[in-house]
Order: C-alpha cells, then structure tokens, then sequence
C-alpha cells in the first residue's frame, strides 16, 4: 500500500516556466488537496477536491491550477513560476471511511530561481 | 483571518517532562481536531485526533484535551522523549459553513525534548 505518491521529491524552475507536480493515492479516498508550506505559515490550502470532476479553491489559489479526471490522481499546475511559489508542496487525501483523518506525501521541494 | 491560533512556536522540555500545546478556533462549524507530528523531511503525519463530544482522548502518552465553550484545544505529551522532537500543528474542519472538510491549519509548534 503506497499511501500518498508525489513526484518530483524535489525541482528548481526558472521564472516564467510551468510545470506540473503528480499527486497519486491508491486508498481510494474521495477527498484530495494541496498545500504549501513555508517557515513561520504552517500549511496553506491551495486546492482542494471531494470527487473525481470536482475542484475549489482554498486560502492561496493564485498562480496554481488543478484538475481531478480520477479519483486518484490530482495534479497541481504552476501555470508561470514565480519566485513567491519557491516551497515545500505537500498532497493529501482523505476519506469519510477513513474519518477525514488525512494522510500525507512526502512533498515536493521547489525552488524558482 | 486566521482560524486556528497555536502557541507556542517553539518548546524546549526536559526529557521525561510534560509538552502542552494550545490551539484555539474561530468557526463554530469545525467538529473535527486532528493533531499532525512532522519529522524534518517528511509530510504531516496523523497523531492524535477528537470530536467536539468529548471532552479529552488518550491514546499513549498523547492526550488531546478539548473546551468546546471556549473554542480551545491542547495537546498534552507526558514523559516527553527526544524522538517526540519535532513540529506539531493543530488542524480543525467540518462539513458545515462551506468547510467541506477542509483542513485549517494552525501555524505549528517546534517542539525539541532535550536528553
């Protein structure tokens, strides 16, 4: 059982470039989200999802876009890097048989240079 | 608007001593108070969680206790290890006022248990 899968572990962009970070989870959990982490903000919601086809925005939506055609992948896109967006990226998922306690990935380091 | 306020930052404790962390909340509508430990490098991981119908949970040397009139909840570590090391963030939700079961963080607790 893999848990929460997030790929890279680690990236460095350039400003103005896009890219995507892969966010799996084989538990069949209905509820996924995203969230950055920066030192002294604890964990920030950027996107979140209840069901494959259904996304909304949490507390810092801009510059990052998301979809979730299944119910396992939930991918997050930086549409033009900035150097703002420079963080640790974590994805998460959750089920109402799993108690809402969510489970995490090992994140993904990014830096924009 | 912050909805979760967690005190303190940062906590040095003595091995075997008590760490106590405090959380306090805004939305009325959060039923749901999971506590998450966080190693350097590695994501959140589930800890400790309550629900609003009871008033403490233990589970170990982890003992949540929770004032539902005063919005506040803390986390106790008795006989506090240097493996308890690490950051501790409180975290409420709920599936009414348009939570949706969303995860609110609070800002995190460095805790380091000296030997």
């Amino acid at each position: 059982n893999a848990g929460v899968t997030q790929t890279p572990k680690f990236q460095v962009l350039k400003t103005g470039q896009s890219m995507t970070l892969q966010c799996a989870q084989d538990m069949n959990h209905e509820y996924m989200s995203w969230y950055r982490q920066d030192p002294g903000m604890g964990l920030r919601l950027i996107h979140y999802s209840v069901g494959a086809g259904i996304t909304d925005q949490g507390e810092v939506p801009n510059g990052y876009n998301v979809s979730r055609s299944t119910t396992e992948d939930f991918p997050l896109r930086l549409l033009s890097a900035a150097p703002s967006q420079t963080s640790v990226y974590f994805c998460a998922s959750s089920s109402r048989a799993a108690n809402y306690g969510y489970t995490f990935g090992s994140g993904t380091r990014l830096t924009v240079v | 608007q912050q909805q979760v306020k967690q005190s303190p930052q940062s906590l040095i404790v003595q091995k075997g001593g008590i760490s106590i962390i405090n959380c306090a909340y805004e939305n009325t509508a959060f039923d749901y108070f999971p506590w998450y430990q966080q190693f350097p490098g590695k994501g959140p991981a589930l800890l400790i969680a309550i629900r609003p119908d009871v008033s403490e949970k233990k589970e170990g040397r982890f003992t949540i206790s929770f004032n539902k009139s005063a919005k506040q909840f803390s986390l106790h570590i008795m006989d506090s290890q240097p493996g308890d090391s690490a950051t501790y963030f409180c975290a409420a939700t709920g599936n009414s006022g348009g939570s949706n079961y969303k995860l609110t963080f609070g800002k995190g607790t460095l805790l380091t248990v000296n030997p």
